[in-house]
C-alpha cells in the first residue's frame, strides 16, 4: 500500500524567499514520486518526477525536489518565490510512474508582495 | 506529452440524472484513469479505464455508479449516474505514458449537483 503526507495544507511566504513544501511517502515498493501543480481553475500540471535516477530532481519554473530514502521524504523547494507560483501542490505516489497515483492532501501556496 | 481534452468543461445537473463526461487524448494511450477532486479536496482515483475490458474500480466506486468506456486507444467516457449532490466534484482524466514513467492530466469536468 502507498501513501503521502503533506505537511501543511497551506503555506504563505513573501515574494522572493524560499519556497518549502513538504511530502512524506510511505510505500512497499521503491517508489515513483510526483509533484503537481494546480493553478485555480485549471487541471494538474506536472512540476517533477523522481524515478530511481538522481536524487535531486529539477522541474520546470524553478522547483527542485530531493529524494531522502531514510527520511521517505520527497520535499519541493524553490529559492526565490515569485507572484506566480500562487497555487495547489499536490504531492502522489505510484508504484509505476505511469501507473495509478496516490495524492496528498494538497498544499495551498500563498505569495505575500 | 499528451494532449487531453474533456467535454463538457462544466455542468449543473439535477439530482437523480445522469451526465456523461467525455474524454479525447491525440494520441494512442494504453492506460487511461479517471480521477474525482471533491471541493476543497485532494485527488481520489476512481478507475482505470481498459481497452478492450472492463474498467477497473477502486475501493469505494462501483460500476453501477460510474460506468466507463474505453471503445479505443484514444478516447473514454465517464458516467456520473443518479446524481446526489454529493456527486458535485471535479472529475478528471489522466493518461500514462510508460517510457516517460508519468501521467499527464485533462482540464476537468467541473460538476455541480443541484
Amino acid at each position: 500500500a502507498q501513501s503521502v503526507t503533506q505537511l501543511g495544507s497551506h503555506v504563505s511566504v513573501s515574494e522572493g524567499a524560499l519556497v518549502l513544501l513538504r511530502c512524506n511517502y510511505s510505500s512497499s515498493v521503491p517508489p515513483y514520486l510526483f509533484w503537481y501543480v494546480q493553478y485555480p481553475n485549471q487541471g494538474l500540471q506536472l512540476l517533477l518526477k523522481y524515478t530511481s535516477a538522481a536524487t535531486l530532481v529539477k522541474g520546470i519554473n524553478g522547483f527542485e525536489a530531493e529524494f531522502k530514502k531514510s527520511e521517505t521524504s520527497f520535499h519541493l523547494t524553490k529559492p526565490s518565490a515569485h507572484m506566480s507560483d500562487a497555487a495547489e501542490y499536490f504531492c502522489a505516489v505510484s508504484a509505476e510512474g505511469a501507473q495509478k497515483l496516490v495524492f496528498g492532501q494538497g498544499t495551498r501556496l500563498t505569495i505575500n508582495p | 506529452s499528451a494532449v487531453i481534452s474533456q467535454k463538457p468543461s462544466r455542468d449543473i445537473c439535477q439530482r437523480g440524472t445522469s451526465l456523461t463526461i467525455q474524454c479525447q487524448v491525440d494520441s494512442q494511450v494504453t492506460m487511461m484513469f479517471w480521477y474525482r477532486q471533491q471541493p476543497g479536496q485532494s485527488l481520489t482515483l476512481i478507475a482505470t479505464a481498459n481497452q478492450g475490458s472492463e474498467a477497473t474500480y477502486e475501493s469505494g466506486f462501483v460500476i453501477d455508479k460510474f460506468p466507463i468506456s474505453r471503445p479505443n486507444l484514444t478516447f473514454s467516457t465517464l458516467t456520473v449516474s443518479n446524481m446526489s449532490p454529493e456527486d458535485s466534484s471535479i472529475y478528471l482524466c489522466s493518461v500514462g505514458s510508460t517510457g516517460k514513467n508519468e501521467q499527464y492530466f485533462g482540464p476537468g469536468t467541473r460538476l455541480t449537483v443541484t
